[in-house]
Parts: C-alpha cells; sequence; structure tokens
C-alpha cells in the first residue's frame, strides 16, 4: 500500500512569490491534514479538508489555502511568501471522518525555502 | 503561548538503557495524548497513544504514564535501542480527532552504542 505522498521534495522560492505543495493520501482515506513545522518548533496544525471541503484551519494568515480535489488529493498554496514561511510542510491523511489517530499517517514534507 | 512543551530538546542514552521522555500541557481540556516519532526525511509516525481514562498503557518495549493532576505525561523506553534515535513529538487533543492535536516541539532522542 502507497503512503502519503508529497511533492515536490524541496522547494526553493523568493520572497512575493506563490508556493503550490501537492499531497496524494493513502488510498481510502478522506481527510487530509497540512501541518507546518518551522525550525524549533512543534508541528503546527494549518489546514484540515475532508470529502472536498475545508473543516478547519489554524491560526495562519489567509495567504495560506488550498483545496481537495475529488480523488481527495489536496494542494496547500501560499501566497506572497515571506521568509519566515521556511519550513517543512507536512500532509497527514486519515481514514474517517472524524480523523483517528492512529490511522493518522504522515507523509516525508516538502522543505519550502524561501529566499 | 505553547500549550504542549518537551522541554528537553535532546536525550542521550546509552544502549540498553532506559529513554525517559517527558511533555507537559496546559490546557485541561485536553484527554488524549499521542506520541510520534520523526527520523530524518521522514514523516512522523504513530508510536502510542493514551486517553485521560488510563495513567499508563503499554506496548512493547514503549510505555507511556499520565498524571492529570499534574498535567504531564512521559514515554519510557525500554530497553533503548540504536534504531530508536530520532526526533519524539508528543501531541495532544480534546477528543480523538485528527484535527484538534496540538504538537510539541519534539525530543532529539540518541542512542549511544
Amino acid at each position: 500500500e502507497a503512503g502519503v505522498t508529497q511533492s515536490p521534495t524541496h522547494l526553493i522560492k523568493t520572497r512575493g512569490q506563490q508556493a503550490t505543495l501537492r499531497c496524494s493520501p493513502i488510498s481510502g482515506h478522506t481527510s487530509v491534514y497540512w501541518y507546518q513545522q518551522a525550525l524549533g518548533l512543534g508541528l503546527q496544525f494549518l489546514l484540515w479538508y475532508d470529502e472536498g471541503e475545508e473543516r478547519n484551519r489554524g491560526n495562519f494568515p489567509p495567504r495560506f489555502s488550498g483545496r481537495q480535489f475529488p480523488n481527495y488529493s489536496s494542494e496547500l498554496n501560499v501566497n506572497a511568501l515571506e521568509l519566515e514561511d521556511s519550513a517543512l510542510y507536512l500532509c497527514a491523511s486519515s481514514p474517517k471522518f472524524p480523523g483517528e489517530a492512529n490511522g493518522y499517517t504522515f507523509g516525508s514534507g516538502t522543505r519550502l525555502t524561501v529566499v | 503561548d505553547q500549550q504542549v512543551k518537551q522541554n528537553s530538546p535532546s536525550l542521550s542514552v546509552q544502549e540498553g538503557r532506559i529513554s525517559i521522555l517527558n511533555c507537559d500541557y496546559t490546557n485541561s481540556m485536553f484527554d488524549y495524548f499521542l506520541w510520534y516519532k520523526k527520523y530524518p526525511a521522514e514523516g512522523p509516525t504513530f508510536l502510542i497513544s493514551i486517553s485521560s481514562i488510563k495513567d499508563k498503557n503499554e506496548d512493547g518495549r514503549f510505555t507511556v504514564f499520565l498524571n492529570k493532576s499534574a498535567k504531564h505525561l512521559s514515554l519510557h523506553i525500554v530497553p533503548s535501542q540504536p534504531g530508536d534515535s530520532a526526533v519524539y513529538f508528543c501531541a495532544a487533543s480534546e477528543g480523538n480527532y485528527g484535527q484538534n492535536f496540538v504538537f510539541g516541539p519534539g525530543t532529539r532522542l540518541s542512542v549511544l552504542p
């Protein structure tokens, strides 16, 4: 069974540009979660999608947005990039709504560097 | 204000000995707790969980203890193995719902052969 896959692995952008990160959940999982891990900090909850809808978002500005497609894959978009957006972005998926922790599987992440 | 704290950024333990990783939380509404392990260049993987109705949960070499009055939990690894070297994240939530999880900053464990 393929795990949660994220692309790209690394992304370098210039301040002010837009970044698009992609996530494919485990087959059968309908919920997708996005987390940000900045250096020295824990995982900060960004967004939760289930069945194509945004269910919850964390304490991040509106320039962080995303969507979930009919095949349950998801995209995270970060507009007007700032230097402090440099972080590891992790995607996780779970098999049902509401998600259960034991079925909460993370991808390997996308390392975004803003220069 | 961090709701979940892991005050030790790093910990070194000799192979075969016990590793104790600590986690403190401030939100008394948290009633579900998890530990995740993360190797470099990989995503975090679920290790063990505990709900507030218990004070201990054991899975092989891993045991999690919960002290609700102190708002403290700990992960014990006995015996520690070099393959346990990783970053360990503590997470807490109100209810067992993934979107509510609050993660700590992590503790890097090094198990020395």
